[in-house]
């Protein structure tokens, strides 16, 4: 079956340290990738896409995401990161062109700690 | 330029009774989806609508329904509330047109709880 997987349920960072946030799919072909970012009770956020070309590609915040065919994963980075960062980050894929059914991760929860 | 907008805010239903929600797309968007994201969980489609017609549903019975209008606006219908659809209630519009088709803008949600 079709999914996304972010393993890390929640994850704890010093403030000015680099993130890594793991995202991993399931799908026949590669599939259109996003990260969103939701404050408490807030909507949802885009922070960046791929769709196809350079593998790397920046999004708002100073967010990186790097897709990786090989391994299924489009784990999204940030060198240093600030206090306002913290809040929950999800992976989403839409399977192919023509379908806009997003599909989520469960999440993963960003702490930040002094 | 106007993002989703969505009301109300928040709502509070008893078992049994009926819902209804409202969005707003983005300027220049035609097209409206709707998810459920239950506490601590990720977002789950529930449908989206193009040209005033459902194009798609996800896996939720027909106590949910929906509508959209001329202007693009939608609404989503939920009737004989259950516990079970206290929820996030989001709302994601996007633009067949607008060279980025794939991409959703999201609402702040409808925050439903049913007692």
């Amino acid at each position: 079956a079709q999914s996304v997987t972010q393993p890390d349920i929640h994850i704890t960072v010093s403030e000015g340290a680099s993130l890594e946030l793991r995202c991993n799919y399931s799908y026949g072909a590669t599939p259109y990738l996003f990260w969103y970012v939701q404050s408490p009770g807030q909507g949802l956020q885009l922070l960046l896409k791929y769709f196809s070309g350079d593998t790397l590609v920046q999004g708002i915040k100073g967010f990186e995401a790097e897709f990786k065919r090989s391994q299924s994963s489009f784990n999204l980075r940030k060198p240093s990161v600030h206090w306002s960062d913290a809040a929950e980050y999800f992976c989403a894929v839409v399977p192919n062109f023509g379908n806009e059914k997003l599909t989520f991760g469960t999440g993963t929860r960003l702490t930040i700690i002094p | 330029d106007a993002g989703v907008t969505q009301s109300p805010t928040h709502l509070i239903k008893t078992r049994g009774q009926q819902v209804t929600l409202r969005c707003s797309p983005k300027s220049g968007h035609d097209t409206v989806s709707w998810y459920q994201q239950a506490l601590g969980q990720g977002p789950q489609f529930i449908f989206q609508y193009y040209e005033e017609e459902e194009r798609q549903r996800g896996n939720f019975p027909d106590r949910f329904s929906g509508h959209q209008f001329p202007n693009y606006s939608s609404e989503l219908n939920v009737n004989a509330l259950l516990l079970g659809d206290s929820a996030l209630y989001l709302c994601a519009s996007s633009s067949d047109f607008s060279g980025e088709e794939e991409t959703q803008y999201f609402g702040p949600g409808t925050r439903l709880l049913v007692l």
